[in-house]
């Protein structure tokens, strides 16, 4: 069965560090969406992506923060200078259809020291 | 903006037995959809049901059930025969079913820990 997947599982970085978070969707799904979870609080929308560029974004998505489609397969998100706030399990989702679920892949935990 | 609560931060059922978890939501909007997430220790978000608000009929799959009571913005999901797999934490979900030019995100409850007794 197709599925989301991301690397790296769990990234360590230093503050000020310039991360990306890597997501390979289901190969025939046009929405892509990342979302972010800091431990023990709930899952926070922060970027969706269509027709490469940017849908929607929230107010957690400030100039630190971009995303990339950059072959076709890859769906990438930047954070230039992180912050010990950014810490948390960041999921990467996709949906083919207007109308369809989204399906989450497994996460990528970024530890911010 | 839409919200969800769940109101439940933690609740406990005894294996095989059954347990409901609350969810209500705000919004403005006549069609929109619900789900049901489940996250398990690892992590991984697996949809568990989901709810089309213009179907007066409650989805089922499996053991899993929803009671939607549209004019009463509740969306509670109902687990029967509980299992010690069921543990995790399960999220509601809101998602509008108006086109956003391809946003459509999703507006989660901030969870309930469900812990399954042997």
């Amino acid at each position: 069965e197709p599925e989301v997947t991301q690397t790296p599982s769990h990234q360590v970085t230093q503050m000020g560090q310039e991360v990306i978070l890597r997501c390979v969707p289901i190969s025939n799904h046009l929405y892509f969406y990342w979302y972010r979870q800091i431990l023990g609080q709930k899952v926070e929308f922060l970027v969706s992506f269509y027709n490469n560029e940017i849908s929607e974004k929230s107010e957690i998505f400030d100039d630190q923060f971009s995303v990339e489609r950059p072959d076709g397969s890859n769906f990438t998100l930047k954070i230039r200078s992180t912050k010990l706030e950014d810490s948390a399990m960041y999921f990467c989702a996709s949906r083919d259809g207007p109308y369809n679920e989204q399906f989450f892949g497994p996460g990528t935990r970024l530890t911010v020291l | 903006a839409q919200t969800v609560t769940q109101s439940q931060p933690e609740m406990s059922v005894q294996e095989a037995e059954t347990v409901t978890l609350s969810c209500t939501y705000d919004t403005s909007e006549s069609d929109y959809y619900l789900f049901w997430y489940k996250q398990p220790p690892s992590r991984q978000m697996i949809l568990v049901i989901r709810q089309e608000a213009y179907k007066q009929q409650n989805a089922t799959e499996n053991r899993f059930s929803v009671n939607f009571q549209k004019a009463a913005k509740s969306f509670s999901l109902k687990i029967s025969d509980s299992q010690l797999g069921d543990a995790a934490m399960y999220f509601c979900a809101y998602r509008s079913m108006k086109s956003q030019g391809g946003s459509e995100k999703l507006v989660f409850g901030k969870g309930t820990k469900l812990t399954v007794n042997p």
